[in-house]
């Protein structure tokens, strides 16, 4: 049982390209989350979705776009990408909003 | 704004010791307070998590206290093993954002043989 899988794991970009970090869940969850983890700041939440078909941002959603493709998969989207966003990005998904959060091990961008 | 704050930043306990790290929050919409384990190259995992209608909890060597009063929650090693070593967040949610969670900036943890 594979749960959250997050491709690719590492990744390398320069400053103004793009790139789009995939999420899948093999749980059958409705809602889905991305979070960005820094050194010193826990887990931020740039976008969520409650369920199929939504989309919502969540504390720092500036420079990032997200699709849901179906209930399975969650995509957050680089269009340019800056030095600032150099973080390590956690994909989340849960049965129902209040039930527990289970996380992917994450991809790991550098932007230089 | 960080909505869930957490002592301290770093401890460092002894095999067989008590390790405790503090947490406090000041949304009352907050009805949900997991704490999250993780290691190096890993995503979080859940370790124990409360709702604010108990004080405590209780899961093996993990404990969490609640003081809803305070709006402070703490998480309890008992008897702290070297694999153990890790960070771990605190977390709260209420219906906001999804149920999304609102994190510590972590405690990273060394228990020493």
């Amino acid at each position: 049982n594979a749960g959250v899988t997050q491709t690719p794991k590492f990744q390398v970009l320069k400053t103004g390209q793009s790139m789009t970090l995939q999420c899948a869940q093999d749980m059958n969850h409705n809602s889905m989350y991305w979070y960005r983890q820094d050194p010193g700041m826990g887990l931020r939440l740039i976008y969520y979705s409650a369920s199929e078909g939504t989309t919502d941002k969540g504390e720092v959603p500036n420079g990032y776009n997200v699709s849901r493709l179906n209930k399975r998969e969650f995509s957050l989207r680089l269009e340019s990408a800056a030095p600032s966003q150099t973080s390590v990005y956690f994909c989340a998904s849960s049965d129902q909003g209040n039930q527990p959060q289970h996380f992917g091990d994450g991809t790991r961008l550098s932007i230089l | 704004q960080q909505q869930v704050k957490q002592s301290p930043q770093s401890l460092i306990v002894q095999k067989g010791g008590i390790s405790i790290i503090n947490c406090a929050y000041e949304n009352t919409a907050f009805d949900y307070f997991p704490w999250y384990q993780q290691f190096p190259g890993k995503g979080p995992a859940l370790l124990i998590a409360i709702r604010p209608d108990v004080s405590e909890k209780k899961e093996g060597r993990f404990t969490i206290s609640f003081n809803k009063s305070a709006k402070q929650f703490s998480l309890h090693i008992m008897d702290s093993q070297p694999g153990d070593s890790a960070t771990y967040f605190c977390a709260a949610r209420g219906f906001q954002s999804g149920y999304a969670l609102n994190f510590g900036k972590g405690t990273s943890l060394l228990v020493t043989p």
